[in-house]
């Protein structure tokens, strides 16, 4: 099956500097990639996805880039806020295998005032 | 429009005993679906459901049973408890199957915090 890996575990940043979550998957046949926010004791929430037929996807400070050659795809935050702090999830489904989300391990990022 | 709900919120459950999690959406949706994360991991699909009448196995169902009688509702029955299902389970529901449509949102239930002892 689908496996993704996610790095890196936590991430220490500035306030106002970029953070970059990178996730690799093994199946070439995936093309759904959604990213999740999650913070401490709360449920997960979709902050932004791409499909496999775009190479990247921006929403204000968010984007996502989608190499499939590499079978890689990126989070990046520029500006980054206090409230940027939570843990982020990328995730992968293959649509020929039931489009079952498979879930990176996640990254812990901390936002420095 | 209460959205995804999951009850209970918490529970500890004695090894062996048996329980059930309630999930109920009231935004008609067909696909439904549970996971559960431990800590510090990902989330891992336990079972899904594509429509009333049709349920399929994700990626950790073993010890897990689900039925799906209703669009609204979709239970998780853990058959016989055990320390390794210690565990938080989101219910999950969204229109159409993760990423077959565009805009097509999955929505999470608050979580449910179980401790099998």
């Amino acid at each position: 099956g689908e496996n993704v890996e996610q790095h890196p575990s936590t991430l220490s940043v500035q306030e106002g500097d970029s953070a970059v979550i990178k996730c690799t998957y093994s199946d070439s046949a995936s093309n759904y990639f959604p990213w999740y926010k999650q913070e401490l004791g709360k449920r997960p929430q979709l902050i932004i996805d791409i499909r496999s037929n775009v190479g990247e996807k921006k929403d204000q400070r968010i984007a996502v880039t989608l190499n499939k050659t590499a079978k890689h795809f990126s989070l990046h935050i520029t500006e980054t806020q206090p409230e940027d702090s939570a843990v982020y999830f990328c995730a992968a489904s293959i649509r020929a295998a039931g489009n079952k989300l498979t879930f990176g391990g996640g990254t812990r990022v901390l936002v420095k005032p | 429009n209460a959205g995804v709900t999951q009850t209970p919120k918490f529970q500890v459950l004695k090894t062996g005993q048996s329980m059930t999690l309630q999930c109920a959406q009231d935004m008609n949706h067909e696909y439904m679906s549970w996971y559960r994360q431990d800590p510090g991991m990902g989330l891992r699909l336990i079972h899904y459901s594509v429509g009333a009448g049709i349920t399929d196995q994700g990626e950790v169902p073993n010890g897990y049973n689900v039925s799906r009688s209703t669009t609204e509702d979709f239970p998780l029955r853990l058959l016989s408890a055990a320390p390794s299902q210690t565990s938080v389970y989101f219910c999950a529901s969204s229109s159409y199957p993760p990423g077959q449509r565009s805009g097509n949102t999955i929505y999470f239930g608050e979580g449910s915090w179980l401790t099998v002892v």
